[in-house]
């Protein structure tokens, strides 16, 4: 029973250098996000989409670009490391419109390092 | 802009003592609450959530939380806690006026269990 998969869960970058975190859900859910975690700051939603093939920006979407190519995928690309990108990102599924009431199904996260 | 408020960002408290965390969100019109635990190097699991009906509401490893519409709080409880129970809790808020299960998370409230 996977649920939602993080990959890489570690990743250290150089500023400037360029990655992908990888979110696979086998839940067959429409909607899926990926926010960011620091401290004192809760999580705070990077892009989220409403199903395949869609995106959309959430509360800190700059420097950052995702997509949504099959349903059951949500990449999250960072062009050009900066160390204000140092966090630790988690991506979330829902079962979107109609059937679900809010409430995310969370992968383990994926802690980035930019030095 | 709906927004969620922790007024404890740190919970100590002894093994077999009752705890509570305290949340207050911004508006009462068409939410669903929610709150979850983070483990330590963990994602974030629900903890309970409330939908509508009953007030009180009874999640995971004995806790329960009450909704209460006038003062627009959702606190956590727990009558006797554990070691186990040390993690970082957030309490969050579903915003059902928009298109996608906007999700605002509160600032968190690490809880530390003393033996």
């Amino acid at each position: 029973n996977a649920g939602v998969t993080q990959t890489p869960k570690f990743r250290v970058l150089k500023t400037g250098q360029s990655m992908t975190l990888l979110c696979a859900q086998d839940m067959n859910h429409e909607y899926m996000y990926w926010y960011r975690q620091d401290p004192g700051m809760g999580l705070r939603l990077i892009h989220y989409s409403v199903g395949e093939g869609t995106t959309a920006k959430g509360e800190v979407p700059d420097g950052y670009n995702v997509s949504r190519l099959k349903k059951q995928n949500f990449l999250l690309g960072l062009e050009s490391a900066a160390p204000s990108q140092t966090s630790v990102y988690f991506c979330a599924s829902s079962p979107g419109a109609g059937g679900g009431t809010g409430e995310l199904f969370f992968g383990e996260g994926s802690r980035l390092t930019v030095l | 802009a709906q927004s969620v408020t922790q007024l404890d960002s740190q919970v100590p408290v002894f093994e077999e003592a009752p705890v509570e965390l305290r949340c207050n969100y911004s508006s009462s019109v068409s939410v669903y609450l929610f709150w979850y635990v983070q483990y330590p190097n963990q994602g974030l699991q629900l903890l309970l959530k409330y939908l509508s009906g009953s007030t009180l509401v009874k999640g995971i490893n004995g806790f329960e939380a009450e909704f209460n519409k006038s003062q627009t709080s959702f606190h956590l409880r727990k009558p006797s806690v554990h070691i186990s129970d040390t993690a970082e809790y957030f309490c969050a808020v579903s915003d059902r006026k928009t298109s996608y299960d906007k999700v605002i998370f509160g600032p968190g409230t690490s809880l530390s269990v003393i033996p």
